[in-house]
């Protein structure tokens, strides 16, 4: 069964305009880790943000911010400012487990095209 | 500088050979993955060793085979019994850190086409 869901397969957002990805995840574990990956068109995936099922507060790293709503199973990705070097897929990921590592279940994708 | 080298970025092998796809880190990480990647798709795991001499099947092993020798190397062999080879592989480790956030660290990738 799919565990990480990105539904929007692709969308085109203007520069300095904010972007929402959205993502749900599906484990009956109490414990997980949430991720948002970057990969551009060279192929290297780039880390963005993390968020822990524990954390009280939204993760925030500079223009990105995570919006966790655990009860909706949540964890939607906001780029603020969107600059053409935004253009890229983008992948949420989830970690499961009380382990600060394992496997990892990736979504599918969300490619977002940034225009001037 | 610390990373994850993976090697070659292109190959092309025919049909019925086995090829091996390099991964080195020397970020000092317990954890490998290898992940498969399809146009327009998401990552898929094959395999992933959390240490040296141990290494567990992922989603999609069938086909692949994996060796962890040493905790900084993680080759893959794509055998000829992988039906559908040609894909993106990346590689991926972590750090197994208390209370850390563990994410994958990634190579560039390797690019796998079968003619």
């Amino acid at each position: 069964a799919q565990k990480i869901t990105q539904t929007q397969p692709g969308m085109f957002v203007q520069e300095k305009e904010a972007v929402t990805l959205d993502c749900t995840y599906d484990t009956s574990d109490q414990s997980y880790g949430l991720f948002w990956y970057k990969q551009p068109s060279s192929g290297e995936m780039i880390f963005l943000i993390y968020q822990g099922s524990y954390d009280e507060q939204n993760a925030t790293e500079g223009r990105y911010s995570l919006n966790f709503q655990k009860a909706r199973k949540s964890a939607n990705l906001v780029i603020s400012a969107s600059q053409l070097g935004d253009s890229a897929m983008y992948f949420c990921a989830m970690r499961e487990g009380t382990d600060s590592w394992g496997k990892f279940q990736f979504g599918a994708g969300t490619q977002v095209v940034v225009t001037p | 500088d610390g990373g994850i080298t993976q090697s070659p970025k292109y190959l092309f092998r025919k049909e019925g050979q086995n090829v091996t796809l390099s991964c080195e880190q020397n970020l000092n990480h317990d954890a490998m993955y290898w992940y498969r990647q399809d146009p327009g798709q998401g990552l898929r795991l094959i395999y992933y060793s959390q240490i040296v001499n141990d290494f567990q099947k992922g989603d999609i092993a069938e086909g692949y085979s994996v060796s962890r020798e040493k905790k900084e190397s993680f080759p893959l062999t794509v055998t000829s019994a992988q039906k559908n080879p040609t894909a993106f592989y990346l590689c991926a480790s972590s750090p197994r850190l208390a209370g850390g956030t563990g994410e994958l660290f990634f190579g560039e990738g390797s690019r796998l086409t079968v003619l």
